[in-house]
């Protein structure tokens, strides 16, 4: 079974500053990958997916994200945080169903940002 | 187009009660899940369906019946409320692969 860990529960990081948050997953197969991020009391926004072709994947906010198969990583980064960063960030990985993916989620990360 | 709606936001049972989660989506997408969010535990997958009429079970399905008789509703019933369920219920529905929208959520408390 597909499962994926994330092992910060928390991260704090000044306003301006780099930013990683890793994760790390378990599939058989070619994995579909994503980050989710999500504001308090909102639902999940897709930051960026990996399906293929190129291992460094750019996505919204200035996020981007690479998959190393020979470490089953899949870590998100960006160059320079601002203040609206602050959430929960949830990595997934996709089992292919029927044209779609059940998605399997990590324990999620809960950045903070200070100034 | 309103994407993944989800009613009521907020809900309070007492134990043993019953009630229906709903959850539409105006995009004519086949595939629609339902999760659930705890604490300290990510979105665990509940059911899913990849299409009117056909439904299948996730990862904590135990405690929820679904059914799919149109492509635009997939509705969450709770028989019998434990406290167990307890926690926040996310809808969300996909046209393809990569592509899943997530409802705004409800949030249930179950006395």
């Amino acid at each position: 079974a597909q499962s994926v860990t994330q092992p910060d529960i928390h991260i704090t990081v000044s306003e301006g500053a780099s930013l990683e948050l890793r994760c790390n997953y378990s599939y058989g197969a070619t994995p579909y990958l994503f980050w989710y991020v999500q504001s308090p009391g909102q639902g999940l926004q897709l930051l960026l997916k990996y399906f293929s072709g190129d291992t460094l994947v750019q996505g919204i906010k200035g996020f981007e994200a690479e998959f190393k198969r020979s470490q089953s990583s899949f870590n998100l980064r960006k160059p320079s945080v601002h203040w609206s960063d602050a959430a929960e960030y949830f990595c997934a990985v996709g089992e292919e169903t029927r044209g779609n993916e059940k998605l399997t989620f990590g324990t999620g990360t809960r950045l903070t940002i200070i100034p | 187009n309103a994407g993944v709606t989800q009613t009521p936001k907020f809900q309070v049972l007492k134990t043993g009660q019953s009630m229906t989660l709903q959850c539409a989506q105006d995009m004519n997408h086949e595939y629609m899940s339902w999760y659930r969010q705890d604490p300290g535990m990510g979105l665990r997958l509940i059911h899913y369906s990849v299409g009117a009429g056909i439904t299948d079970q996730g990862e904590v399905p135990n405690g929820y019946n679904v059914s799919r008789s149109t492509t635009e509703d997939f509705p969450l019933r709770l028989l019998s409320a434990a406290p167990s369920q307890t926690s926040v219920y996310f809808c969300a529905s996909s046209g393809g692969p990569g592509t899943q929208y997530f409802g705004p959520g409800t949030r249930l408390t179950v006395l």
